[in-house]
């Protein structure tokens, strides 16, 4: 059964810092690996979408990497702001009708 | 910008009663799923929903839920009797195919049973 992990479970960084987030997932047949953020109460906005045959992905300020055959990505965020402030879900798709999410970051960036 | 959409986006029902929770998924989507997230813990996986018909289910998806598309707008889930378990926010999501589209979701439904 696949199992998602992300580490650090929460995230205190000043303003300005560039910061990396974890996720590890225990089997590699994945078809593609979906970074998103879920501000409080509120649903899951898609950052990032790593298909198993890619590398990594960027968008704006955001980098994903994937290192499918030790099943661990990260998620590199650049000149953090306050606006990021935000938690952080990392999702396999190890069949082709779900997604398996991991815990989540919890990342505070303090003005 | 499209968007999945949820009605409402919270809903408090008594113990036993039955409830049905709304999503309008993005328009040119085929496929819709359901997942909840109990307070403080992980995003889980529900139903998928494909052709009118139920293509995956998990172990939490048991003979109280229900999903449906009633027309060519709506996708519904259903939850029979409600428990105090059931209580969550459960979310829709919908993508263009499966496998290695991706998957965009709604804001959510806080179902809180008392």
């Amino acid at each position: 059964k696949q199992e998602v992990t992300q580490i650090p479970a929460a995230l205190s960084v000043p303003e300005g810092e560039n910061l990396v987030l974890n996720c590890s997932f225990t089997d590699s047949a994945i078809y593609n690996l979906q970074w998103f953020r879920q501000d409080p109460g509120k649903g899951l906005t898609s950052l990032l979408l790593i298909q198993s045959s890619q590398r990594e992905q960027t968008s704006g300020r955001l980098n994903a990497s994937l290192d499918k055959s030790s099943g661990r990505s990260t998620l590199y965020i650049a000149a953090s702001q306050p606006g990021d402030s935000a938690t952080y879900l990392c999702a396999v798709r190890p069949t082709g009708n779900m997604l398996t999410f991991g815990g989540g970051t919890r990342l505070m960036v303090k003005p | 910008e499209p968007e999945v959409t949820q009605t409402p986006s919270h809903q408090v029902t008594q113990m036993g009663q039955e409830v049905i929770l709304r999503c309008v998924p993005i328009s040119n989507h085929l496929y819709f799923y359901w997942y909840r997230q109990i307070l403080g813990q992980k995003v889980e996986f529900l139903v998928s929903f494909y052709n009118n018909e139920i293509s995956e289910k998990s172990e939490i998806f048991d003979d109280q839920f229900s999903v449906e598309r009633p027309d060519g707008s709506n996708f519904t889930l259903k939850i029979r009797s409600t428990k105090l378990e059931d209580s969550a926010m459960y979310f829709c999501a919908s993508s263009e195919g499966q496998g290695y589209t991706e998957a965009f979701f709604g804001q959510g439904t806080r179902l809180t049973v008392v």
